[in-house]
């Protein structure tokens, strides 16, 4: 089984709204990421957690904020987004950090108006 | 540099083969991906090959990479109309990262 789930499948939210997505796998990966996605282009790396911490931040805005509360979740709180924070938001496991096969989720579409 | 470059379209017959190309330019890469996005969906990883090889194949799908030129391919044989899709390659480097391509979207028609 190499199924990563992501919940909601959309989110329609405006700019003073507080809320999360969520994405959970059951493979005992050790890592896992979030990216975003803008239409027609790739994925941008977002985050990394690597044994439950975070290990990687591409200089991502505040109002993006992380949580890995254990092996399996990987939550990511959206506060005060802005318009052009709209995109796909795909989350991915590996087994362990490193250079290991990412498998990835079906992402979570959001609209910030 | 982490570049890596696809063209960005490509039109092909069913049944006829595909060939999507792509280009890196980290030296140091040591898998090299072959992603598949269908619309309004996640990545499905179709394949990967190990920098020491030069060719996998994997029922209708053939990677080649030739590490001089850093240059890497998908063939699809018999191509179908579910094949449509945007196809990114990647190469995983140092820390955790993957660097994608452009994407190259596969227009099968019937």
């Amino acid at each position: 089984d190499t199924e990563v789930t992501q919940t909601p499948k959309h989110l329609v939210m405006g700019m003073t709204n507080k809320k999360s997505l969520k994405c959970e796998q059951h493979m005992g990966h050790r890592a896992m990421y979030w990216y975003k996605q803008k239409a027609k282009k790739p994925p941008e790396l977002m985050f990394v957690y690597s044994y439950e911490k975070l290990s990687i931040n591409e200089s991502v805005p505040s109002r993006f904020s992380p949580e890995c509360p254990n092996s399996s979740l990987l939550n990511l709180h959206l506060h005060a987004l802005q318009p052009e924070d709209s995109a796909l938001y795909l989350c991915a496991s590996s087994q362990v950090p490193g250079k290991e096969t990412q498998y990835f989720g079906p992402g979570t579409r959001l609209l910030v108006l | 540099g982490e570049d890596v470059e696809q063209s960005l379209f490509l039109s092909v017959r069913e049944g006829d083969s595909s060939v999507i190309n792509c280009t890196y330019t980290d030296s140091s890469s040591t898998y090299l991906y072959w992603y598949k996005q269908e619309p309004g969906a996640g990545l499905q990883l179709l394949t990967y090959i190990f920098s020491n090889m030069d060719m996998k194949q994997d029922q209708r799908l053939t990677v080649l990479l030739n590490k001089k030129d850093k240059h890497l391919s998908l063939r699809i044989a018999d191509t179908q109309t579910g094949d449509s899709a945007i196809y990114f390659c990647a190469e995983s480097i140092r820390t955790n990262k993957l660097i994608f391509g452009t994407g190259t979207l596969l227009a099968v028609q019937p």
